[in-house]
């Protein structure tokens, strides 16, 4: 079973650009979430989706959103970009509704210069 | 406010050791304790789990202690590989419906292991 793939792996973006991710889950996994990760920070939870809704919300502010289409797959954006959203971004997938057993794809890679 | 505090940074150990490392959570509704392995370039995989109605759970080398009393959990990594060099993150999250729990994990800060040969 293929794993959670995420495009673009690598991405370099200037300030006030903005930029779409995208992630697709393992089959048969209807949730997906999204993740920052940077060395300051650490990981930090960004949102989740099931069945197209977004269920929960991290701590950021509005620039950025995502959403999940009705194959599951999920994509998220940033606008206008800050040089402080370099990070690597997660996506992770989970089969049940009330499960938290998540899966991990490679990331994204997001440079703003 | 962080939630989950995960002690040391960063350990080294000889091959053939055992690895130790220790998580601290703060929020007593939180049922579901992940381990994850991360090494360069890649995300996060998941190691081994435990829920709070067992105090240890083993897979291979690999053996989680929770402590629900004192809200910490530890990973032990029994005989040490070099190939076990990388980052280890502990996390929590709290299961079932919910609005914050959906989806969310609350991750320590990492610990960079170094197994030397």
């Amino acid at each position: 079973k293929a794993g959670v793939t995420q495009t673009p792996r690598y991405l370099i973006k200037t300030r006030g650009q903005q930029v779409t991710l995208s992630c697709s889950p393992i089959s048969g996994h209807r949730s997906v979430s999204w993740y920052q990760q940077t060395p300051g920070q650490g990981l930090q939870f960004l949102f989740e989706y099931f069945s197209e809704t977004q269920r929960n919300k991290g701590n950021f502010p509005g620039r950025f959103s995502g959403r999940q289409f009705s194959n599951s797959r999920s994509e998220m954006n940033v606008s206008t970009l800050e040089l402080g959203d370099s990070a690597l971004y997660l996506c992770a997938s989970s089969r049940l509704r009330y499960d938290n057993e998540q899966f991990f794809g490679p990331g994204t890679r997001l440079t703003v210069l | 406010q962080q939630q989950v505090k995960q002690s040391p940074q960063s350990l080294i150990v000889q091959k053939g050791g055992i690895s130790i490392i220790n998580c601290a959570y703060e929020n007593t509704a939180f049922d579901y304790f992940p381990w994850y392995q991360q090494f360069p370039g890649k995300g996060p995989a998941l190691l081994i789990a435990i829920r709070p109605d067992v105090s240890e759970k083993k897979e291979g080398r690999f053996t989680i202690s929770f402590n629900k009393s004192a809200k910490q959990f530890s990973l032990h990594i029994m005989d040490s590989q070099p190939g076990d060099s990388a980052t280890y993150f502990c996390a929590a999250s709290k299961e079932g419906a919910g609005g914050t729990s959906y989806g969310k994990l609350t991750f320590g800060q990492g610990t960079i292991l170094t197994v030397h040969p």
